[in-house]
């Protein structure tokens, strides 16, 4: 499978302030997925990133919010705008190695908005 | 729309002991499930997967699961739960429609071991 990496792990935050969250893929795919998980609960589908193409985002997500980037097949990129205490989550990103609709997950970034 | 249920939110095994977890699942065709693993501060691990044919399937670390279409059950098993094992567990359902590759996720069990 393939092998995914996060930046940054973990963050602390101030209220109003932007973070960009990268995710890196070491083999090309061509689904890629960004999943908030907030604390102690399961985990929400943001919106899948395709290469090539604007970002579908989920209900009750809005582009505003979360911009993302999807540059290549390797590369996607999530920001979390104008950050609020509520945003404080676990956010993690997926990619769909396109065998059978089966996600393999990134290590995921701990942020803490203060 | 599809929709996952884990019953269990919490549940406490000795070591050495054998582990069912429950998983139901909503569904109008055949799904797709899987069975993931969440350590603490980790991501998610994937330990098995459904799509078709043997209804029991095997995963790493020695799990297995069944899928009983019957019940619209995707229950995960191990033998001998060990110290390791402790952490958060996710069932998910998979659309089946190609283009359309969605993971809904259960709220999670989360496994505490004793010794």
């Amino acid at each position: 499978s393939a092998v995914i990496s996060q930046k940054p792990s973990r963050d602390i935050c101030q209220r109003g302030t932007s973070l960009t969250i990268q995710c890196q893929v070491d083999s090309q795919v061509t689904m890629m997925f960004w999943y908030r998980q907030q604390p102690g609960q399961s985990l929400t589908l943001i919106a899948t990133a395709n290469q090539g193409s604007e970002a579908t985002y989920e209900s009750g997500f809005v582009i505003d919010k979360f911009p993302i980037s999807r540059p290549n097949l390797t590369f996607s990129t999530l920001t979390v705008s104008n950050m609020s205490p509520e945003d404080s989550s676990i956010y993690l990103c997926s990619v769909d190695e396109g065998v059978l609709d089966t996600q393999y997950f990134g290590p995921g970034t701990r942020l803490t908005v203060l | 729309a599809q929709s996952v249920t884990q019953p269990d939110i919490h549940i406490t095994v000795s070591e050495g002991a054998s582990l069912e977890l429950r998983c139901n699942y909503s569904y109008g065709a055949t799904p797709y499930l899987f069975w993931y693993v969440q350590s603490p501060g980790q991501g998610l691990q994937l330990l098995l997967k459904y799509f078709s044919g043997d209804t029991l399937v095997q995963g790493i670390k020695g799990f297995e699961a069944e899928f009983k279409r019957s019940q619209s059950s995707f229950n995960l098993r191990k033998p001998s739960v060990h110290w390791s094992d402790a952490a958060e567990y996710f069932c998910a359902v998979g659309l089946t429609n190609f283009g359309n590759e969605k993971l809904t996720f259960g709220t999670g069990t989360r496994l505490t071991i004793i010794p």
